[in-house]
């Protein structure tokens, strides 16, 4: 069956630190990979989206790209805000299907 | 665009109530919706998928006769929790998407209700 691992958390940054949160899959088909954003009390928000290999997603200076040799769709930023501060979901979609990771959270202080 | 609204934000009933959570695509016709539930810290999980005008699919292990799903129209679905027990307590998240010919459409999700049961 289809999954994702991500790298535990919480991260715990500085802000204007570079972020990397790392992400694999595994699927059968040709998936379509997602990165989601929680914050607090809300609602998951698409954050970006690749839909083939080597696809680079990209949003918010958050930038992440499809894999298909490592299998991975690892999120990266340049300078993380406190307001980046949220937990990031990395997901596939096969046959309608959306396959979650567990989640990692963000933390950003000045 | 792609904006998903829930209703109510959270609720608050008595054990052994009944509660409805509409899910609505402001923007856009759903032909697929889907609702999940998510326990405190942990990812989200799939409970059921409907389409339009259909029976709702159920995921493994998720009681049809206690959470009903409804998908009346292309823009609005609802889950009703039936009898609800403090163990159904949790935050329920739907999501919308259209198309749905290639299988791996994005998936647009509404903000969540969060249900307390006492």
């Amino acid at each position: 069956g289809n999954s994702v691992t991500q790298m535990e958390g919480p991260v715990t940054l500085s802000e204007e630190a570079f972020l990397t949160i790392n992400c694999t899959y595994t699927a059968t088909g040709y998936p379509s990979l997602f990165w989601y954003v929680q914050y607090p009390g809300e609602g998951l928000q698409l954050l970006l989206k690749a839909t083939k290999a080597d696809d680079k997603g990209s949003n918010k200076g958050f930038e992440a790209t499809y894999r298909k040799e490592t299998t991975s769709f690892h999120l990266e930023k340049g300078s993380v805000q406190v307001s980046d501060s949220a937990v990031y979901f990395c997901a596939l979609i096969t046959a309608s299907k959306l396959t979650f990771g567990t989640g990692t959270r963000l933390q950003v202080t000045l | 665009g792609a904006v998903v609204s829930q209703h109510p934000s959270w609720v608050i009933c008595k054990s052994g109530t009944s509660v409805k959570i509409e899910c609505r695509s402001l923007d856009f016709q759903a032909t697929t919706m889907f609702w999940y539930r998510q326990f405190p810290k942990q990812s989200l999980m799939l409970m059921a998928t409907s389409n339009e005008g259909s029976k709702a699919t159920y995921e493994q292990g998720v009681e049809k006769d206690k959470f009903l799903i409804n998908h009346a129209s292309l823009t609005l679905s609802t889950l009703t929790v039936t009898s609800a027990h403090p163990e159904d307590s949790s935050f329920y998240i739907c999501s919308a998407s259209w198309g749905g010919h290639t299988g791996t459409d994005t998936q647009y999700f509404g903000p969540g209700t969060r249900l307390t049961v006492l």
